[in-house]
């Protein structure tokens, strides 16, 4: 099956400083969703992004379908910005294949 | 808020017993999704329901077992209960294939 891979496995931040988080997968997909996990467990969606390029506030991800690869980049990183984020990849109907995570800690 | 809806939050219970989890969709969805969450195995998948009809299945254990009512909400059912079933349990909806959206989970502790 489709595997995915998210690095930095963990990553230390200072408020007010930005960040890149990569998901590598190892097959084509039709559906690439983020999603933030946050300290009290909640999934919350970020982007369903399969290909291009989208931007929300101080988020923004870009996914390069054919290079297999997709960044999610947060701007001015705040507190509340911590928790773990995940990638999770649709193989054409195949089971939805979440990433190992990033764990994101912002220190005041 | 996603609108996806699931109960109970919190379940706590024995092992050997048998527990059922609820999960009402986004209004429109037709896809239902069950993924467990556990400190060792990560997020996985477990099964997919359209519209009552059961369409993928993955790591789901035949102490398992899943259906989708014509209301269109969900039902996972464990039995048998062991200690190492206490994870997160999340219930997902989309349209179809495509963008899903995720309910608060419900926590499972088996003593």
């Amino acid at each position: 099956g489709i595997q995915v891979e998210q690095s930095p496995p963990d990553l230390i931040l200072q408020e007010g400083a930005n960040s890149t988080l990569r998901c590598n997968f190892s097959d084509s997909v039709n559906n690439l969703q983020w999603f933030h996990q946050n300290p009290w467990g909640q999934l919350i969606n970020l982007f369903y992004i399969p290909s291009g390029t989208k931007q929300n506030g101080r988020l923004s991800a870009t996914t390069v379908a054919t290079e297999r690869y997709s960044l999610l980049y947060i701007s001015s990183s705040q507190t509340t910005d911590s928790g773990v984020y995940f990638c999770a990849v649709d193989n054409y109907g195949q089971n939805f294949v979440f990433g190992p995570g990033t764990r994101l800690s912002v220190l005041p | 808020d996603s609108g996806v809806t699931q109960t109970p939050k919190h379940l706590i219970t024995a092992t050997g017993q048998r527990v059922t989890l609820r999960c009402s969709p986004r209004s429109g969805d037709l896809s239902v999704y069950w993924y467990q969450q556990s400190l060792d195995q990560g997020l996985q998948f477990l099964i997919q329901y359209y519209n009552g009809e059961e369409r993928a299945k993955g790591n789901i254990l035949e102490r398992f077992s899943a259906q989708q009512f014509p209301d269109l909400h969900s039902e996972l059912n464990l039995s048998s209960l062991e200690l190492g079933d206490s994870a997160l349990y999340f219930c997902a909806s989309s349209v179809s294939n495509n963008e899903q959206f995720f309910g608060p989970g419900t926590r499972l502790t088996v003593l």
